[in-house]
């Protein structure tokens, strides 16, 4: 069974940092993109990163790049996202989410997500 | 980057309706489309790929249409375990995006 557990979220001050991660197993991890998707409290889905089964090739959503930082370890199934610069509108519910092998695409797994509130 | 649009924002229906979300694009995308559903403190489910393919484990009910800049889904008859809000995405580009929602409630 494919499982992904996000950890990492918390209260953060304007400005601050936090590094979020995503557990996985039940899958070859290293055979599939893997992303993060957002959502504000009661708003709509947000992508903001992806990356390839082998790290190379990352994509953001313009309004983190700078900011924030995907990254990937395929010999501990582990995904990441370093987040800086916090601003208000980044308060979400983060999620882990498996794309498709080899290429980039729809979602097929979801994590539980992890909360990120920045506030003063 | 490329806008998805749902309409309507809401759809009020009832346990046996016929029910249909339309998602459009603000270019082609040549039917890298997906649709999920989303329940109330639960991560989406994914229903359809590729505009029209039906995840494996999705009930027959659920079904997806369209090309180009134009898409729907269709669920055949309303059950009591549908009431939940709808998301389109496209995948074209890395950029992916997803429409605003359609909140399926109880008429």
């Amino acid at each position: 069974e494919v499982q992904l557990a996000e950890s990492g979220g918390g209260l953060v001050h304007p400005g601050g940092s936090l590094r979020l991660s995503c557990a996985a197993s039940g899958f070859t991890f290293s055979f599939y993109w893997m992303s993060w998707v957002r959502q504000t409290p009661g708003k709509g889905l947000e992508w903001v990163a992806s990356i390839g089964e082998e790290g190379g090739e990352k994509y953001y959503v313009e309004s983190v790049k700078g900011r924030f930082t995907i990254s990937r370890d395929n010999t501990k199934n582990s995904l990441s996202l370093q987040v800086r610069s916090l601003r208000a509108e980044d308060t979400a519910m983060y999620y882990c989410a498996r794309g498709p092998p080899k290429n980039y695409g729809p979602f097929d797994s979801w994590g539980l997500g992890t909360l990120v509130i920045v506030s003063s | 980057d490329i806008q998805m649009t749902q309409s309507p924002s809401t759809l009020s229906a009832s346990v046996g309706d016929r029910v249909t979300i339309t998602c459009r694009a603000s270019q082609s995308i040549n039917n890298w489309l997906a649709w999920y559903q989303q329940k109330p403190g639960k991560a989406p489910n994914l229903l359809i790929y590729k505009a029209s393919n039906l995840e494996s484990g999705v009930p027959s009910r659920f079904s997806g249409s369209g090309s180009g800049t134009e898409f729907t889904l269709t669920i055949s008859s309303l059950q009591p375990d549908d009431f939940a809000t709808y998301y389109c995405q496209h995948y074209d580009t890395p950029s992916q995006t997803f429409g605003q929602g359609t909140k399926v409630e109880v008429k």
